[in-house]
């Protein structure tokens, strides 16, 4: 049983570059969500999904483009890197969008240098 | 603008101490609390509270949901060295009423 998968584990950038992470879910949720982490700062919310089709906002959406095309997938663009985008990223999923636990990839540890 | 705020922000303790972590919030839309536990990567769900006053108990950890006092705690009774970890409240809320926001997070160190 997969859960969240994320790919990749590790990415060094170079500033300017730019990747997409990956996310994909197994467990037929609805609910999607990017955070980033960093050290003493917990979990920010970058982007969420509410379904395919539908994306929004979170706290600190600028320099990332995310869309949910399947109910499975939910990939978050990093357009022009920058090294204030180190960081460790995790995508999440929750079976509703309301009263339902998430549960968490294993991370994606991003440095741009 | 939604806030959650953890406290202590570090914690060292002997094992088989008890301890208590405390979160509060300030949310527009509230509609649950969620503790996580988290050792070297994925965070890991602990207890999710819905109604003030009910405890939620998982063996050696509890954990109880204040709504008049917008706040929340977790014990951990008898703790051992497998307890260290950073532990996160997340509450759900926001406009729409679907987002997670986490607190900072309490780092616990619990020595042997």
């Amino acid at each position: 049983n997969a859960g969240v998968t994320q790919t990749p584990k590790f990415q060094v950038l170079k500033t300017g570059q730019s990747m997409t992470l990956q996310c994909a879910q197994d467990m037929n949720h609805e609910y999607m969500s990017w955070y980033r982490q960093d050290p003493g700062m917990g979990l920010r919310l970058i982007h969420y999904s509410v379904g395919a089709g539908i994306t929004d906002q979170g706290e600190v959406p600028n320099g990332y483009n995310v869309s949910r095309s399947t109910t499975e997938d939910f990939p978050l663009r990093l357009l022009s890197a920058a090294p204030s985008q180190t960081s460790v990223y995790f995508c999440a999923s929750r079976r509703t969008a309301r009263n339902t636990e998430a549960f968490f990839g294993q991370g994606t540890r991003l440095t741009v240098v | 603008e939604d806030k959650v705020v953890q406290s202590p922000l570090s914690l060292v303790v002997h094992e088989g101490d008890t301890v208590t972590l405390n979160c509060s919030y300030e949310v527009t839309n509230f509609r649950s609390l969620l503790w996580y536990k988290q050792e070297k990567k994925a965070p890991t769900f602990l207890f999710m509270l819905t109604s003030s006053g009910i405890e939620k108990k998982s063996g050696r950890l509890s954990s109880i949901l204040d709504k008049k006092e917008l706040s929340s705690i977790l014990n951990i009774t008898a703790t051992q060295t497998g307890d260290s970890a950073i532990y996160l409240c997340a509450v759900e809320a926001g406009q729409a009423g679907t987002a997670l926001i986490f607190g900072k997070g309490t780092t616990l160190s619990v020595s042997s």
